[in-house]
């Protein structure tokens, strides 16, 4: 069965430096592979999305980026964050009969 | 433009109750899916139930049930027999056939009482 998880499960930086979240499936080859950002009480931003290695489209401006360096690993990058940055990220791979997305369990950002 | 809206932002149900949590969309593309998923405390993202537009009836998963009203563009989600364990935030989502994203709504906080 396919399996998606992704880490740190939690996460405090502070504002300037770096950041990487990772996100790995398993199971399935060749995933539609989904970064969402959701930040405190509201609903999910999509912010990158990846059809295949080396492949990343940006839905949203700014200063995170994503990589896809393998079929089933999923990047999440900054070099400096901002405040604004923090919030839940949450990385997911598309299945099922209708392209439901399944996610993993969520990385928690904080930025001080 | 808010493509899907959810305008509870909290409901209440007794447990053993049915309750139904409303979503409505907005779209042009003739073929679109519909999706509910529930983020408990935890924070994962469940997914519950699925409804293309093309398909003719209600989709049901187990409690869960899709009251699909394509020409109010409704999509609401049906509990039957709440219990304890319902208790979460609940999005409806949409992507329709011209984009990958899913369209996510800004949720619906149940919350199932004794």
């Amino acid at each position: 069965s396919q399996t998606i998880h992704q880490w740190p499960a939690t996460l405090v930086q502070p504002v300037g430096s770096p950041l990487s979240l990772e996100c790995t499936v398993e199971g399935t080859s060749n995933p539609n592979l989904y970064w969402y950002r959701q930040a405190a009480g509201r609903g999910l931003q999509l912010l990158f999305y990846s059809v295949g290695i080396g492949q990343i489209s940006s839905e949203v401006p700014q200063n995170l980026s994503a990589s896809r360096p393998q079929d089933r690993q999923f990047i999440l990058s900054s070099k400096k964050l901002l405040l604004s940055d923090s919030g839940f990220y949450l990385c997911a791979w598309e299945g099922g009969y209708g392209g439901e997305l399944f996610f993993g369990e969520g990385s928690r950002l904080t930025v001080l | 433009a808010q493509k899907i809206t959810q305008t509870q932002p909290g409901m209440f149900v007794q447990e053993k109750e049915a309750v139904t949590l409303d979503c409505t969309y907005d779209t042009s593309d003739p073929s679109y899916g519909l999706f509910w998923y529930k983020q408990p405390s935890s924070g994962e993202m469940i997914f519950l139930i699925y409804q293309g537009s093309y398909d003719q009836q209600n989709a049901t998963e187990g409690r869960y049930s899709l009251n699909f009203q394509k020409a109010r563009k409704s999509a609401n989600l049906v509990i039957s027999a709440s219990q304890l364990g319902d208790s979460a935030m609940y999005f409806c989502a949409m992507r329709e056939i011209s984009g990958y994203a899913l369209n996510f709504g800004k949720g619906t906080s149940l919350l199932v009482t004794p």
